[in-house]
């Protein structure tokens, strides 16, 4: 099972808004509404910021949104702010054989 | 609060043997799979593997079947990974993470485990 696909990088400046791709094929991301997405910032643990393609868990900014079509899921940031800059990675399920794959992971840096 | 509290870093020689473990609380620990994730030094996220503590149902990336065992006390309330031999090529820092609802909400702090000679 391959990684997904992403940016390595993307950056915006404060106020702005940002997307971050995440390409997987007809056997993940295309086939589950399963995909989330985790922020970490250097040093740390990641978090879970999007679950099940657009859902945010409890204390998660509203700035903080998803969506998919077809193989490739998408995470926007907007309004952009410092506390954003950070690595992102998004995560599919991709059925009982592999459960589930990690994207390549997308550095965020704000301008 | 529900928190996954993993053991601390360790240090080994190739061809040694290793168990980590990770510890939840907060929550009922047999009702949510646990999950594990490497990631290498500089590196991204890899999915390892994940068990559901209410009855140690176990499944594997492809990627480590054969090369780590994941495992679980419920009466603990804790899961493990394990190494019958280590290899340079191990030293990375682990993660576990609780599962729900396709996703994985509460992740550990880490344990950095290092292989060198």
């Amino acid at each position: 099972q391959s990684a997904l696909t992403q940016p390595a990088s993307v950056s915006g400046s404060p106020g702005q808004s940002i997307t971050i791709s995440c390409t997987g094929t007809s056997s993940d991301v295309g086939s589950y509404n399963l995909v989330s997405w985790y922020q970490q910032h250097p040093g740390k643990a990641p978090k879970l910021m999007i679950y099940e393609v657009s859902k945010r868990p409890s204390g998660v900014s509203n700035r903080f949104s998803g969506s998919k079509s077809g193989n490739t899921a998408s995470l926007t940031i907007s309004g952009l702010q410092a506390e954003d800059e950070a690595d992102y990675y998004c995560c599919s399920y991709a059925g009982s054989s592999s459960d589930y794959v990690f994207g390549t992971g997308t550095k965020v840096t704000v301008l | 609060e529900v928190q996954l509290v993993q053991s601390g870093a360790e240090v080994k020689k190739p061809g040694e043997s290793l168990k980590i473990s990770c510890k939840g609380s907060g929550y009922s620990f047999t009702s949510y799979w646990i999950g594990w994730v490497r990631q290498m030094p500089g590196k991204g996220l890899e999915w390892m593997g994940i068990i559901y503590p209410g009855d140690s149902d176990t499944r594997y990336s492809p990627s480590f079947q054969g090369q780590v065992t994941i495992s679980a006390d419920k009466s603990i309330s804790t899961a493990y990974l394990q190494w019958s031999s280590l290899k340079a090529s191990d030293t990375a820092m682990y993660y576990c993470v609780r599962h729900s609802t396709g996703a994985f909400d509460i992740w550990g702090q880490g344990t950095m485990v290092t292989v060198s000679s």
